[in-house]
């Protein structure tokens, strides 16, 4: 699995767009890029998933450049219940990796009034 | 649909007593996992199972014991409890090609 770094924390305030980028230099050819958030008190849930260029939905989009070796996750207009944990996950499931999903520490934000 | 259920909830132990955590999952996912959150440290991967009668180490391996006797369950031991295994405890499943998994509502387990 492709290792990834990503920062600690980031504050924002409510209403503004929060774009958390995670590096991941190491990717390889058909690893994907997969994000979670994590409420307190509660299980990491799936947001947002993608392979290259861009990708929306309901909830974020996800920025992959060309190069692949980093990813933005970026959360339009967030609100005080977007205060979550951000995981960055890259990998693809093939021989000696196969199954494991690895979370690591995350990104703290946390959404003021 | 129940998804992921982690029994139980909540469980107080003392140094050196065993326990077993249950996780059952209805999605027919082949791939099941445990993880232990400590404040600070993110999710640590303990083991895994990519199918019925195969488990794996993770990251966080040693004092911990399980068991996939049924596709459908994955069961965490404790041998002998020990403070340091003080955390909250998430079992998750997912298809295999499919990095979306599905998380249980987490155990709290403390050890005194």
């Amino acid at each position: 699995l492709a290792k990834t770094t990503q920062p600690i924390s980031m504050d924002s305030y409510e209403g503004q767009e929060v774009n958390i980028t995670c590096s991941h230099n190491n990717i390889a050819t058909n690893d994907y890029i997969t994000w979670y958030q994590q409420f307190p008190s509660q299980g990491p849930r799936f947001i947002i998933q993608g392979y290259k260029t861009k990708v929306t939905n309901e909830v974020a989009s996800l920025f992959i450049p060309a190069d692949r070796k980093s990813s933005t996750l970026s959360l339009p207009r967030v609100s005080l219940s977007d205060t979550a944990v951000y995981y960055c996950l890259v990998g693809y499931d093939r021989g000696s990796t196969l199954g494991r999903l690895y979370f690591g520490r995350g990104t703290q934000l946390t959404v003021w009034p | 649909n129940a998804g992921v259920t982690q029994t139980p909830k909540f469980r107080v132990l003392k140094t050196g007593q065993s326990m077993t955590l249950l996780c059952a999952q209805d999605m027919n996912h082949e791939y099941m996992y445990w993880y232990r959150q400590d404040p600070g440290m993110g999710l640590r991967l303990i083991h895994y199972s990519v199918g019925e009668g195969t488990t794996a180490k993770g990251e966080v391996p040693d004092g911990y014991n399980v068991s996939r006797l049924k596709k459908q369950n994955f069961l965490l031991g404790l041998e002998s409890a020990a403070p340091s295994q003080t955390s909250v405890y998430f079992c998750a499943s997912r298809s295999p090609l499919n990095t979306e998994a599905f998380f249980g509502q987490g155990t709290r387990l403390t050890v005194v």
